[in-house]
């Protein structure tokens, strides 16, 4: 069964910087993952494409505070200067003929 | 800019139906895979269907395969998932979704997932 796996939280502290972590099940290694961010009662907003080679495409209107990296089965989302608006939930989603969600991974920020 | 346009939820009785439109602008509606996602309330993201470009593949997830129905129509950019025999676990909101194939130079990569979200529908299935 392939997963994508979550923290289910996270806390940071205004203008610091934070590390997501996504982490993709055997099979899954080599996989590219997207990032979405979903703000309190608001839709989804897709933020980036990770590849397994850490190389990372951000989406439209997305701040480069958000970058994204890769290790072994691990891809990355990292948010530096965090504002008080990027408390939100942040998924990660895959496709392999169908499409995988992670649970998410609550942002707080302090 | 690309748009993305649910309508049709609605509160309907366990076992009734409902239909859901996506209207989509912006972009080469035609070229693109297509997803329907849902959010229970107070939940994650889970993924119900996809539809490729010209319908020749589709797929659904195992809690919706054999009652839901996605379809699309490229002439009228619209988008469409048909909800039959609904239960109380099928209350979501409903988002339509663009999904791309991540590409590194001309060849496609595995995995990726969607880049444009619409605003969501709500459907509420209860007695």
């Amino acid at each position: 069964q392939p997963v994508l796996t979550q923290s289910s939280s996270a806390s940071a502290s205004l203008g610091s910087s934070v590390k997501l972590t996504c982490t993709l099940s055997s099979g899954l290694r080599t996989y590219v993952i997207a990032w979405h961010q979903q703000q309190p009662g608001k839709a989804p907003r897709f933020l980036m494409n990770v590849e397994d080679s850490g190389s990372y495409n951000r989406g439209s209107g997305v701040p480069d505070r958000f970058s994204g990296s890769s290790s072994g089965a691990d891809r990355y989302l990292t948010i530096s200067n965090v504002q008080s608006e990027d408390e939100a939930e942040y998924y990660c989603e895959t496709w392999d003929s169908k499409g995988i969600f992670g649970t998410g991974t609550k942002l707080t920020v302090l | 800019e690309v748009q993305l346009v649910e309508s049709g939820g609605g509160l309907v009785r366990p076992g009734g139906s409902l239909r859901l439109s996506c209207a989509a602008s912006g972009f080469s509606f035609k070229t693109y895979s297509m997803n329907w996602v849902r959010q229970a309330p107070g939940k994650g993201l889970e993924w119900v269907s996809s539809i490729s470009s010209t319908s020749s593949f589709i797929y659904y997830a195992d809690s919706v395969k054999g009652r839901f129905t996605i379809s699309r129509d490229n002439a009228k950019n619209s988008l469409y998932l048909q909800l039959d025999s609904l239960s109380v676990g099928d209350t979501a909101l409903y988002y339509c979704a663009r999904r791309v194939v991540p590409r590194l130079g001309g060849s496609a990569l595995l995995g990726g997932g969607v880049d444009h979200w619409g605003q969501g529908t709500l459907v509420t299935v209860s007695s």
